[in-house]
This record gives structure tokens, C-alpha cells and sequence, in this order.
């Protein structure tokens, strides 16, 4: 089993500022088949990054994702109000499908 | 718009099978692979498995052995068994459109199961 280590598991910064979330597998990750999701509150995840950098549809180009083997990372460039939530990735790229455990970006 | 709704009973008894319902609309749920996600109160994100729209199925090795899942084209539901639940099993459930088995795009709203007596 792939298990994912998210870090930090809060990161706490200021509307206007840069987020870089990472994500860690214990095995490589085959064919970058890495997503990162957001959570709000009370709301189902939001699939925000598929194949650990393509963008889904509608999602603004302040989200990046980046990496291979078994490192990733998820960029915010600029946080903006709605960017507050829960991140987390999942890695599809062997069973079982498994989660990170999430970091929460929370105001400063 | 994809839309997808779980339906089940919000409290079941420890040791009582839990049933739950997705049901889908705004696309047909064949030729397709429908993931069933929870999350325990306060919590991460746990996969449960997927099931394809011909029944086959991919289950979660840690809970594999009490999960059924089936599926019903001419209601365009899916559907989660899951045996003999504890309170561990307390938790917000999900159905999700999964992309060719892998990472889900639409997901429904989830229902919180809770497991008490």
C-alpha cells in the first residue's frame, strides 16, 4: 500500500500570500497519477489537480501542482478568501487508492 | 451537471448491516466507475473502493471483506453494503464519479452514517 504523508498539517498565512503544500508517498507513484483535492466546511472535496499538475475544469491558474516519483506539491500563488480549506491528495496510481491525511490552510 | 445523491439510514445499530444508495443523474452511470468514499467525524479522507458499471469492482483490502457493491442501470443507482458495522464505521459517506477507476471529478453531497445502539 502507497501511504501519503502530507506536510505541514496546518499552514497558517495572510490573503495575498504564496501556500506550498507538499505530499509525500512511501512508494513511487506510477505515471504521476497524483490529484489534490480542497474541503470546505460542511462540503464534499473539490477535484482541483489530476495527473499531478493538469488543472480540472474551472479551476483557477493560482492553483499548480507539480512533482513525480514521490514527491509532489501543490502551489496557491495568491491566497485569496475561498482558498482557506482542508487540501488534500490522493494517489491513483496503484490499489489501494489512498488519501493524505490533509492539510489545512487556515488565516494568519 | 453530473449530480449525484447517497441516501441511506442516518443511524444503524453496531453489528447491523448498513445499505446505502447513489443516485446519479445528469449522466448514465454505464460504461463508467463510481467511488465510494468516508470520512470519520473530524477526520481524513478513507476510500472504500469502486465499482465499474459491468460490476466489477475494486474494494479497499481493509474493509474488503464486508463490502458489497453493486450496481442498477435501469435506475442509474449504485449501491454500498457494508456488514456487521461499528462505531468505527461512523462516518460522512460519498459516492464520486471516479475517472476510469481513479480520481473523482463529481461527488455528491455524502451522508453521515452514524453507528450506535
Amino acid at each position: 500500500e502507497n501511504v501519503l504523508t502530507q506536510s505541514p498539517g496546518t499552514l497558517s498565512l495572510s490573503p495575498g500570500e504564496r501556500a506550498t503544500l507538499s505530499c509525500r508517498a512511501s512508494q513511487t507513484v506510477n505515471s504521476r497519477y497524483l490529484a489534490w483535492y480542497q474541503q470546505k466546511p460542511g462540503q464534499a472535496p473539490r477535484l482541483l489537480i489530476y495527473g499531478a499538475s493538469i488543472r480540472a475544469t474551472g479551476v483557477p491558474d493560482r492553483f499548480s501542482g507539480s512533482g513525480s516519483g514521490t514527491d509532489f506539491t501543490l502551489t496557491i500563488s495568491r491566497l485569496e478568501s475561498e482558498d482557506f480549506a482542508v487540501y488534500y491528495c490522493q494517489q491513483y496510481g496503484s490499489s489501494p487508492l489512498a488519501f493524505g491525511q490533509g492539510t489545512k490552510v487556515e488565516i494568519k | 451537471q453530473v449530480q449525484l445523491q447517497v441516501s441511506g439510514p442516518g443511524l444503524v445499530k453496531p453489528s447491523e448491516p448498513l445499505s446505502l444508495t447513489c443516485s446519479v443523474s445528469g449522466d448514465s452511470i454505464i460504461r463508467q466507475y463510481w467511488n465510494w468514499i468516508r470520512q470519520s467525524p473530524g477526520k481524513g479522507l478513507e476510500w472504500i473502493g469502486y465499482i465499474y458499471s459491468t460490476g466489477s469492482t475494486d474494494y479497499n483490502p481493509s474493509l474488503k471483506s464486508r463490502i458489497t457493491m453493486s450496481v442498477d442501470t435501469s435506475k442509474n443507482q449504485v449501491y454500498l453494503n457494508l456488514k456487521s458495522v461499528t462505531t468505527a464505521d461512523t462516518a460522512v459517506y460519498y459516492c464520486a464519479r471516479a475517472v476510469v477507476g481513479t480520481y473523482s471529478d463529481y461527488w455528491g453531497q455524502g451522508t453521515l452514517v452514524t453507528v450506535s445502539s
